[in-house]
């Protein structure tokens, strides 16, 4: 049982490139999530989607697209990378749906440098 | 309103004390409060949780404290050893929502 996969596990860009960060999981969750890392400020929401066919905003999703492709699979596009996108970006995934909360289960993270 | 304020941002422990950690939080419609463990390289993974109709919650060495009237949880690792050393992240969710607010972290190295 895999859990969530992200890919790729290290990347280094040039601004002004694009790129896209895949996670699928396999867990059968209706919810999916992007976070970037940053050292001090904790995990910081991009974008999440509630269920299949759904994204919404987070805290911090500017320079940021994503598309749920599938129940299993949730990607996040850097269309023109700048140095401050530089992070670690972890993406999660629950079972959580209206009326109830449950863990998220994260990934082992995307390591991201921007020069 | 919607921080969720953890301190302290590092702490050093040695083996076999209790490391204590601290979180306080705003928003009064929070009701899912989760900890979460992250060792260097890898994703955060759950460690326990809380809901504030509780005061305390006790799995193994690690125990949740909840003040609901304060607004403050607080997490105890007792008998704290070096494989406990991580990242610990306090959070704060609320019952139909998708925006679990975290802390900033607190970084644990338990001395051998």
């Amino acid at each position: 049982n895999a859990g969530v996969t992200q890919t790729p596990k290290f990347q280094v860009l040039k601004t002004g490139q694009s790129m896209t960060l895949q996670c699928a999981q396999d867990m059968n969750h209706n919810s999916m999530y992007w976070y970037r890392q940053d050292p001090g400020m904790g995990l910081r929401l991009i974008y999440y989607s509630a269920s299949e066919g759904t994204t919404d905003k987070g805290e911090v999703p500017n320079g940021y697209n994503v598309s749920r492709l599938n129940k299993r699979e949730f990607s996040l596009r850097l269309e023109s990378a700048a140095p401050s996108q530089t992070s670690v970006y972890f993406c999660a995934s629950s079972k959580t749906g209206k009326g109830s909360n449950q863990p998220q289960h994260f990934g082992d993270g995307t390591r991201l440098s921007i020069l | 309103q919607q921080q969720v304020k953890q301190s302290p941002q590092s702490l050093i422990v040695q083996k076999g004390g209790i490391s204590i950690i601290n979180c306080a939080y705003e928003n009064t419609a929070f009701d899912y409060f989760p900890w979460y463990q992250q060792f260097p390289g890898k994703g955060p993974a759950l460690l326990i949780a809380i809901r504030p109709d509780v005061s305390e919650k006790k799995e193994g060495r690690f125990t949740i404290s909840f003040n609901k009237s304060a607004k403050q949880f607080s997490l105890h690792i007792m008998d704290s050893q070096p494989g406990d050393s991580a990242t610990y992240f306090c959070a704060a969710d609320y019952t139909g929502g998708f925006k679990t607010i975290f802390g900033a972290g607190t970084r644990l190295f338990v001395k051998a």
